[in-house]
């Protein structure tokens, strides 16, 4: 069974760079595409943006300019990072997983890890 | 950016109850929509994809419909663990967006 979890500080300063990581467990980060999403508090939910198995991404452009994705095959993990943050950042952060039949993939999710909080504050 | 609008923001049922959730796009996205379900504290599990197909391991209880604006989540018979919320997304076009969700509560 495929498990994902978040991990990274709580709490971050205004003007500073968040940082994620995403440890996938029960499974090979070297297939696939995996995806950081986020919901800030009382709103809906926003695809931040997803990196390939062989390292390709794409980002949203809201975010597209503060956005860094990377993946590191050696720890089955793969980071977000998103530099200048202010207030609008806070949310919990989830990593996932795109959903995969055995013939294609689709820009959905199928694993999602738990999601962790990021306030900024300072 | 394509925005996706659920209704009712909240269903009050029984178990047993057959419920229907709505989600419209702000315009067409073929057949390129999705359903999840989330419980407070756990990872959101997908439902159905591309409209109408259950994903892994979906009990056929929970069916999708619809195709260009229009699409239908429908659990043909309540069971207690089907108390969530629910959310629509589309992958139509990038960035792929999310409904706000339709909250079914115990009535």
């Amino acid at each position: 069974q495929v498990q994902l979890q978040e991990s990274g500080p709580g709490l971050v300063k205004p003007s500073e760079t968040l940082s994620l990581t995403c440890t996938v467990f029960g499974g090979s980060i070297s297939t696939n595409y995996w995806n950081w999403i986020r919901q800030p508090p009382g709103k809906g939910l926003e695809w931040i943006g997803y990196i390939s198995y062989s390292g390709s991404t794409n980002y949203n452009p809201s975010l597209k300019s503060r956005v860094t994705i990377s993946v590191e095959t050696s720890t089955n993990q793969f980071s977000l990072k998103l530099s200048s943050v202010t207030a609008a950042d806070t949310a919990v952060y989830y990593c996932a997983r795109d959903y995969c039949t055995s013939s294609r993939c689709y820009d959905y999710f199928d694993y999602w890890g738990q999601g962790t909080l990021v306030t900024v504050s300072s | 950016e394509i925005v996706l609008t659920q209704s009712p923001a909240t269903l009050s049922l029984s178990p047993g109850d057959r419920a229907t959730l709505s989600c419209r796009a702000s315009q067409s996205v073929s057949s390129y929509l999705g359903w999840y379900q989330h419980k407070p504290g756990q990872a959101p599990r997908l439902l159905i994809y591309d409209a109408s197909n259950r994903a892994t391991g979906i009990p056929a209880r929970f069916s999708g419909s619809g195709s260009g604006t229009d699409f239908t989540l429908t659990i043909s018979s309540l069971e207690p663990e089907d108390f969530a919320l629910y959310y629509c997304q589309q992958r139509y076009n990038w960035p792929g967006t999310f409904g706000q969700g339709t909250k079914v509560e115990i009535k």
